[in-house]
């Protein structure tokens, strides 16, 4: 079967680091995908990863292990408009996006 | 580039009647598009797939014949909810596919639209 999961709730200090972890079960696999929504609004694209290892676009990186079903969502240099809920969803054989529940990230100054 | 729409962005109205929800893609081409539901603090529900054309693929237990979609061309989508009740009332988001947008080979992300909230009274 498929499954996702992250964390439902993290709080953390204006101007620290933060890690959003999401594992997850499938046979077939297209990458990972994390998006961030602000209450009331849809989701923006934040990153992709197909391959093992780290990418990073400025403040936000995105990790991936494939062989164990793990991302992670990091988060530097907090800023308070950084609060919002974090989506992750990866892509499975017939190119569906299953979404994770989101994490809700409230940051604190 | 990128950029997908969705008119209206808030609607109210009565139960019983039908509603109209149009996404459209502004700067690129999108042979599929996605229709999404998503309750208070829930995450997004699939509901539908919109392929130019063609019939959309529904999810289950999503009623067609009270979600109609039709994909008429290739930058409009629309979703109609006949005779909403309250229980429909939600967050709808389409989402559309650019197949000719690649920034780091992403050529599967889906680019969302601003979102329509339905409250059905």
């Amino acid at each position: 079967g498929q499954n996702i999961d992250q964390p439902t709730e993290m709080t953390a200090t204006e101007g620290a680091i933060v890690q959003i972890n999401c594992t997850y079960q499938t046979s077939g696999f297209n990458g990972l995908f994390w998006y961030q929504q602000h209450a009331g609004e849809a989701p923006t694209f934040l990153s992709y990863n197909v391959l093992d290892g780290l990418e990073e676009k400025g403040r936000f990186s995105s990790f991936l292990s494939r062989s164990k079903g793990y991302s992670y969502l990091l988060l530097k240099e907090l800023q308070m408009k950084d609060s919002a809920s974090y989506l992750c969803a990866f892509m499975d054989s017939n190119y569906q996006l299953i979404w994770g529940a989101g994490t809700k990230l409230i940051i604190k100054p | 580039g990128a950029v997908v729409s969705q008119h209206p962005s808030w609607v109210i109205c009565k139960s019983g009647t039908s509603v109209k929800i149009e996404c459209r893609s502004l700067d690129f081409q999108a042979t599929t598009m996605f229709w999404y539901r998503q309750f208070p603090k829930q995450s997004l529900m699939l509901m539908a797939t919109s392929n130019e054309g063609s019939k959309a693929t529904y999810e289950q237990g999503v009623e067609k014949d009270k979600f109609l979609i039709n994909h008429a061309s290739l930058t409009l989508s629309t979703l109609t909810v006949t005779s909403a009740h309250p229980e429909d009332s939600s967050f709808y988001i389409c989402s559309a596919k650019n197949p000719g947008y690649r920034t780091s080979s992403v050529q599967e992300t889906q680019y969302f639209g601003p979102g329509t909230r339905l409250l059905v009274l």
